[in-house]
């Protein structure tokens, strides 16, 4: 088992604060992936990233994958409560498999 | 929203009884998942099918089976159901495969094993 860390699990913020979300392991991935679920619905993708260093936004939102493929980062700029959910990585191993992490749960409060 | 149909949405069982739960998509994708969720497990994946016919196993594939026959449906079976498997049950399909392109979930089966 290839385990995937995230970090905090809990989060709870004011609108308009910034967060970073953590995604830590001690294996090495082919790709990462992030994903956001909220209750009731299964994940959706947010964003992909492949190359070790690559720096990914989307709006508000910035993805970073480590130099060494080891780990990634989720930082959201001027959080809205539409950003609350639960955060999940994922990491690409091996021909067709992902390792999800343990998830961030995001809470915005207005 | 992609086509992923996952029935039935909620289901109480009791131990010890056979149990499937079905996923069916209408996007013609290649691949296709069964993951479990659980608290502090993130998602797990169970088994999955790279074709009609062909499956391979997950991570956490021991107490449950699965079969495809045609390309639009995947089921998952617990032969004997026991309360370990209580859990909230994801289908996830995929064209190329997860390592390389988006994965669609379905909007899950919560399973509970009394």
């Amino acid at each position: 088992t290839q385990l995937l860390e995230q970090s905090p699990q809990f989060l709870s913020i004011q609108e308009g604060e910034n967060l970073t979300v953590y995604c830590n392991s001690s294996s090495v991935f082919s790709s990462l992936q992030w994903y956001r679920q909220e209750p009731g619905e299964g994940p959706v993708l947010l964003v992909t990233v492949v190359t070790g260093g690559e720096v990914k936004k989307l709006k508000r939102l910035t993805f970073q994958f480590g130099d060494a493929r080891k780990d990634s980062s989720l930082h959201i700029t001027a959080a809205q409560p539409g950003d609350t959910g639960l955060y999940l990585c994922a990491g690409a191993a091996g021909a067709n498999n992902l390792f999800f992490g343990t998830g961030t749960r995001l809470t915005v409060i207005p | 929203d992609a086509g992923i149909t996952q029935s039935p949405r909620h289901k109480v069982t009791e131990t010890g009884t056979p149990v499937t739960l079905r996923c069916h998509q209408t996007e013609n994708h290649r691949y296709m998942y069964w993951y479990r969720q659980d608290p502090g497990h993130g998602l797990r994946l169970i088994h999955y099918s790279y074709g009609v016919k062909d499956t391979d196993k997950g991570e956490v594939s021991d107490g449950y089976s699965v079969s495809r026959s045609k390309t639009e449906d995947f089921l998952l079976t617990l032969e004997s159901a026991t309360s370990s498997q209580t859990s909230v049950y994801f289908c996830a399909i995929s064209e190329l495969g997860q390592k390389n392109t988006e994965a669609f979930f379905g909007q899950g089966t919560r399973l509970t094993v009394v």
